[in-house]
């Protein structure tokens, strides 16, 4: 149980065009998914909280018009980077938790390369 | 403010032997901690957690500790397996915040 997939695993596109990736829960309805960036050798680093039906809730220092975030159901959240640019290049996780669970599953990862 | 601190980048064990993995928090409001295994281009694949109402929890070769007086924990790996190496990390998160506090991570390496 509570398995989290991501799509794409990886992608590559051109400098200013944007990018989306799905994340979504397979077999649980997940109240709150989180989006996480991973830089070599670091840490994760969270991005933004999206409760299901509302607004996401971002870190600070994290552009929300530019990393748009989606949380239409219970089952699926997207983050689109808009406009993408080198420095955006990273590995894009996602979580999800089950109603109020602490417990985070994680999705396997996107890697995005931005030429 | 690094509220979650892993200060080994780095462990080396031997196949068969005890590997243990060490955590230190700041935060005293945090009550519930986390240890997630990852592998390189993959997500963190969730290992085992503790509340801060214990001091330990055991799952299969895995047991976490906790001394709260210390701000600390620890995850114990045994026997330890080759499949073990991989980059570990530990998450801390305070009831109602939803979300997780990750420590830097430590690179396990099994030798055979």
């Amino acid at each position: 149980g509570a398995v989290v997939s991501q799509h794409p695993s990886r992608v590559i596109c051109k400098s200013g065009t944007s990018v989306k990736i799905e994340c979504r829960s397979l077999d649980f309805q997940a109240t709150t998914m989180f989006w996480y960036r991973q830089f070599p050798k670091q840490s994760l680093m969270l991005m933004a909280t999206s409760n299901e039906g509302s607004k996401a809730t971002y870190e600070q220092g994290v552009e929300k018009d530019k990393f748009l975030i989606n949380h239409a159901s219970l089952t699926l959240s997207t983050l689109t980077v808009t406009s993408a640019h080198p420095e955006d290049s990273s590995f894009y996780i996602c979580s999800a938790r089950e109603g109020f669970e602490d417990t985070q599953y994680f999705g396997p990862g996107t890697r995005l390369t931005v030429l | 403010d690094q509220q979650v601190k892993q200060n080994s980048p780095s462990l080396s064990v031997q196949e068969g032997r005890i590997s243990i993995l060490n955590c230190d928090y700041t935060n005293s409001m945090f009550d519930y901690f986390l240890w997630y295994k990852k592998y390189p281009a993959e997500g963190p694949t969730f290992l085992i957690s503790i509340s801060s109402i214990k001091d330990k929890n055991e799952d299969g070769r895995f047991t976490v500790f906790l001394n709260k007086s210390a701000k600390h924990l620890s995850l114990h790996i045994v026997p330890s397996q080759p499949g073990d190496s991989a980059v570990y990390f530990c998450a801390a998160s305070q009831q109602g915040a939803q979300k997780l506090v990750f420590g830097q991570g430590t690179r396990l390496t099994i030798n055979p």
